[in-house]
């Protein structure tokens, strides 16, 4: 079956701009969580979304957002882009179920300039 | 959740079976072991997860200690393409989706 899809693989945003991510799951899969990795911070929890509802949310400011559709895919949003949100930006996506395991994306880069 | 605590690097020859150890000494009753990777400029990869039992698949096997303070997970024979990063997380079954990923082992096969 087919994996987890992101787009845009790149893009390059200029400081104060806003971007928008989207993932597809992988079909059946009702859990789309998003991270971000950098080189000095590694690989951090955004948020994560269950049947359109958030369910988790790590530690980031609230210029980053994301959402989630009744088909189960997903968007996220950074707002007035700041020069270190340049990161990998990954989605996984996961059946929600108790033990069910991360499948993820290859992510999106984001270069802020 | 717990913390876990591995090796920074290591390198294994290729063949040869890759010992990945990861300690856990606070873990509780109800939380599980997993194991992700990551190859340079790709997402995580699922390796394998485990409660109390050891687990094999067809990728590895993961050996949990008696206490469950500690676990090794084995690549029976690594080849190159198994360099990468290896992930030990420890998760309360539920959601799996806020997985706290730590500095992982950067393991170097070698041939």
């Amino acid at each position: 079956k087919a994996g987890v899809t992101q787009t845009p693989r790149y893009l390059i945003k200029t400081r104060g701009q806003q971007v928008t991510l989207s993932c597809s799951p992988i079909s059946g899969h009702r859990s789309v969580s998003w991270y971000q990795q950098t080189p000095g911070q590694g690989l951090q929890f955004l948020f994560e979304y269950f049947s359109e509802t958030q369910r988790n949310k790590g530690n980031f400011p609230g210029r980053f957002s994301g959402r989630q559709f009744s088909n189960s895919r997903s968007e996220m949003n950074v707002s007035t882009l700041e020069l270190g949100d340049s990161a990998l930006y990954l989605c996984a996506s996961s059946s929600g179920q108790v033990t069910g395991e991360l499948f993820f994306g290859e992510g999106s880069r984001l270069t802020v300039l | 959740d717990a913390k876990t605590t591995q090796p920074t690097s290591m390198d294994c020859a290729e063949g040869r079976a890759a010992n990945l150890p990861c300690n856990h000494s606070t873990i509780s009753g109800n939380e599980y072991v997993y194991w992700y990777r990551q190859i340079h400029s790709q997402g995580p990869q699922y390796i394998i997860h485990g409660l109390k039992n050891n687990e094999t698949n067809e990728m590895a096997s993961l050996i949990i200690t008696e206490d469950r303070k500690s676990s090794t997970l084995i690549l029976p024979h690594a080849t190159l393409r198994d360099t990468a990063v290896y992930y030990c997380i420890v998760r309360v079954g539920g959601s799996q989706g806020n997985l706290i990923f730590g500095k992982g082992t950067k393991l170097s096969v070698k041939p």
